[in-house]
């Protein structure tokens, strides 16, 4: 699981509800990204990090907001979640010039 | 948002057999990768390839870098059942900070015992 901890790893929610999702990690990388894993898109990005309160979007970001205060943990947060965003969570980190590596996930259902 | 074309969709096998899938891109990376995933949890990084032309193996998987930079595939020889899984590309555009990863559909594997 290369050092990383996503939480929770499964949450049920109602539309309208703020929901916010962790990435833990403990190999002190650079970089750390957020995905979005559904059924026939494969998996897009949401948001990345380059470095702590540094941020940029990925392609699918409209509706979520990420916030990186130290090294270790980047959150992203559902304002208002909506059942379009019921999907699989994916965060994933890598150090300067290295692949990816993802933690387990976090299945997220809002009814 | 861009994607890159991962084939086949879904191949079902008997154990024993080669597997061979591939994926090509309108774009040139400088970096190609391949996962693999299993239910329930997130991809592993199966092979890192750096170099045109690079071939890497890593036991029975073996996966090269297209010379022309927008293209890669990946074999593995005489499949088990515990290769079942979904497999994906993805290419790296690495410029700055900005180092997103373009990925494919994945291609799904089901291996008959």
């Amino acid at each position: 699981d290369a050092g990383i901890t996503q939480s929770p790893r499964h949450k049920v929610t109602e539309t309208g509800t703020p929901v916010t999702l962790r990435c833990h990690q403990t190999e002190n990388h650079r970089y750390m990204y957020w995905y979005r894993q559904d059924p026939g898109h494969g998996l897009r990005l949401i948001h990345y990090s380059y470095g702590v309160k540094d941020t940029d979007k990925g392609e699918v970001s409209d509706g979520y907001s990420v916030s990186r205060s130290k090294t270790e943990d980047f959150l992203l947060t559902l304002e208002s979640a909506t059942s379009s965003q019921t999907s699989v969570y994916f965060c994933a980190i890598s150090p300067v010039g290295q692949p990816q590596h993802f933690g387990d996930g976090t299945r997220l259902s809002i009814l | 948002g861009q994607q890159l074309n991962q084939s086949p969709q879904s191949m079902f096998i008997q154990e024993g057999e080669d597997v061979s899938m591939n994926c090509t891109s309108s774009s040139i990376f400088n970096t190609w990768l391949w996962y693999k995933q299993d239910p329930g949890e997130g991809p592993v990084l199966l092979i890192a390839l750096y170099k045109a032309g690079e071939l890497t193996s890593n036991g029975r998987l073996t996966a090269q870098f297209g010379i022309t930079r927008k293209d890669s595939f990946l074999n593995i020889s005489a499949s088990i059942p515990s290769d079942v899984g979904i497999y994906f590309c993805a290419g790296l555009l690495n410029a700055g900070n900005n180092r997103k990863l373009i990925w494919g559909l994945g291609t799904s594997l089901a291996v008959n015992p």
